[in-house]
């Protein structure tokens, strides 16, 4: 079973526009998430995460969203560069285990 | 950077063989992991640990053992290598933290023929 799901492989925006990436979990005793951008041949790094009790944490240009009741979270990257240009994958951790469970990930491009 | 070594970078081996994948780290910390990446399946966790002598399976466990007989070093080993287990490899540490951030390494592409 797929605990951690990003529905979308791949998404396209223009340089300046908005990125918003989806993320959806079936677990409810995820305390945590976070989101990674990885580009080929590197491992993947962290962005940003949220504790479960916020429903918001901005950093820049990324803010991630949470929603408990809907079991989903977003990250939005404003303004989008080309830079960005990656995949990106979000975690959810359950802080009494420390297990990471990964989404299976977005391609972001973003179009200059 | 969370000093994290992963080696060998690349291996190609024989169904059949033995393979084990080391991962070490300088920051002392307490959580590692093993990750596999496959097109279509993201990250998917194949064991990890909580401390020295400390482990436990991950979602796709079946194949793989681990060891970690010192908090720096954190060995993956593949009993029997078998061509579905050709992917690349990520290491990964954490400690508990504000952020909860984990630190993967360069990771490793392993190829069974």
């Amino acid at each position: 079973d797929q605990q951690v799901k990003q529905n979308s492989p791949s998404l396209s925006v223009q340089e300046g526009r908005i990125s918003i990436l989806n993320c959806d979990y079936t677990n409810s005793m995820f305390d945590y998430f976070l989101w990674y951008k990885k580009y080929p041949a590197e491992g993947p790094t962290f962005l940003i995460s949220i504790s479960s009790i916020k429903d918001k944490n901005e950093d820049g240009r990324f803010t991630v969203f949470l929603n408990k009741s809907a079991k989903h979270l977003s990250l939005h990257i404003v303004p989008s560069q080309p830079g960005d240009s990656a995949v990106y994958f979000c975690a959810a951790l359950t802080s009494g285990t420390y297990k990471y469970i990964f989404g299976t990930g977005t391609r972001l491009k973003v179009l200059a | 950077d969370a000093g994290i070594t992963q080696s060998p970078r690349h291996k190609v081996t024989e169904t059949g063989t033995p393979v084990t994948l080391r991962c070490h780290q300088t920051e002392n910390h307490r959580y590692m992991y093993w990750y596999r990446q496959d097109p279509g399946h993201g990250l998917r966790l194949i064991h990890y640990s909580y401390g020295v002598k400390d482990t436990d399976k991950g979602e796709v466990s079946d194949g793989y053992s681990v060891s970690r007989s010192k908090t720096e070093d954190f060995l993956l080993t593949l009993e029997s290598a078998t061509s579905s287990q050709t992917s690349v490899y990520f290491c990964a540490t954490s400690e508990t933290g504000n952020n909860r951030e984990a630190f993967f390494g360069q990771g490793t592409r392993l190829t069974v023929v």
